[in-house]
């Protein structure tokens, strides 16, 4: 069993719609997750970080972690044509500095 | 101020040559970081930096890779006698200090083994 399991998708969605992602990991030493969005030919960019269990907004996003169900998600809301991009989730045990990714989902909203 | 910076950003060259990859991290980030991003696979650590020295190398695949980082400044990842399975986009990031800091990713090296 991989340590992050993420669906690949594609996902596509209209314009205005509610995009939902979701990883699942085996790890019960995970304390800090993230979520990255990645464009075509582009290094991924940090969209959310956080620590222990609950939810986190900003903005038109929202990432909520569960670790009793060792479960985490992203929501984003009001999707644009300019979300369209693979979207990462990673996270990592506390003090430790290596990342363990998901295979990254790819989002498309359609206009 | 830039973000990470990484050079070349592709590289195509043949079965059995080496090649060096560089790595511009944030001004003031101690902290720097290799991973590896295969074609429809997560990105795989492969190694980090705290200053210029190594604390944890475990994700390098085999003795074939290394890296090295000059002061907190600039790193280098080579690869000797390349193989197709090298084929790769090699991402960089950097962060402010090791532990709790999120890490920032350059636009990566797309390496492609002919």
């Amino acid at each position: 069993q991989k340590e992050v399991e993420q669906d690949p998708g594609p996902l596509s969605v209209p314009e205005g719609a509610i995009v939902s992602l979701n990883c699942t990991y085996s790890n019960s030493a995970f304390q800090y997750f993230m979520w990255y969005r990645q464009y075509s030919r582009k290094g991924p960019e940090l969209l959310m970080y956080t620590y222990s269990s609950g939810n986190k907004e900003d903005g038109r996003f929202t990432a909520q972690v569960d670790k009793s169900s060792k479960y985490i998600s992203l929501f984003i809301r009001d999707s644009q044509p300019s979300d369209s991009a693979t979207y990462l989730c990673a996270m990592r045990v506390g003090g430790n500095n290596r990342l363990a990714f998901g295979k990254g989902n790819q989002v498309v909203v359609i206009p | 101020g830039a973000g990470v910076s990484q050079s070349p950003s592709n590289k195509v060259t043949e079965k059995g040559k080496d090649v060096e990859l560089r790595c511009d991290p944030i001004s003031g980030h101690t902290a720097l970081y290799w991973y590896r991003q295969r074609l429809g696979q997560g990105l795989e650590f492969l190694i980090y930096f705290q200053g210029n020295s190594a604390p944890d190398k475990s994700g390098l695949p085999s003795d074939r890779f290394s890296a090295e980082r000059t002061g907190e400044s600039v790193s280098t990842l080579t690869i000797q006698r390349t193989q197709q399975e090298d084929s790769a986009v090699y991402l960089c990031a950097s962060s402010r200090a090791s532990g709790d800091q999120p890490q920032h990713f350059g636009d990566g090296t797309r390496l492609s083994i002919l």
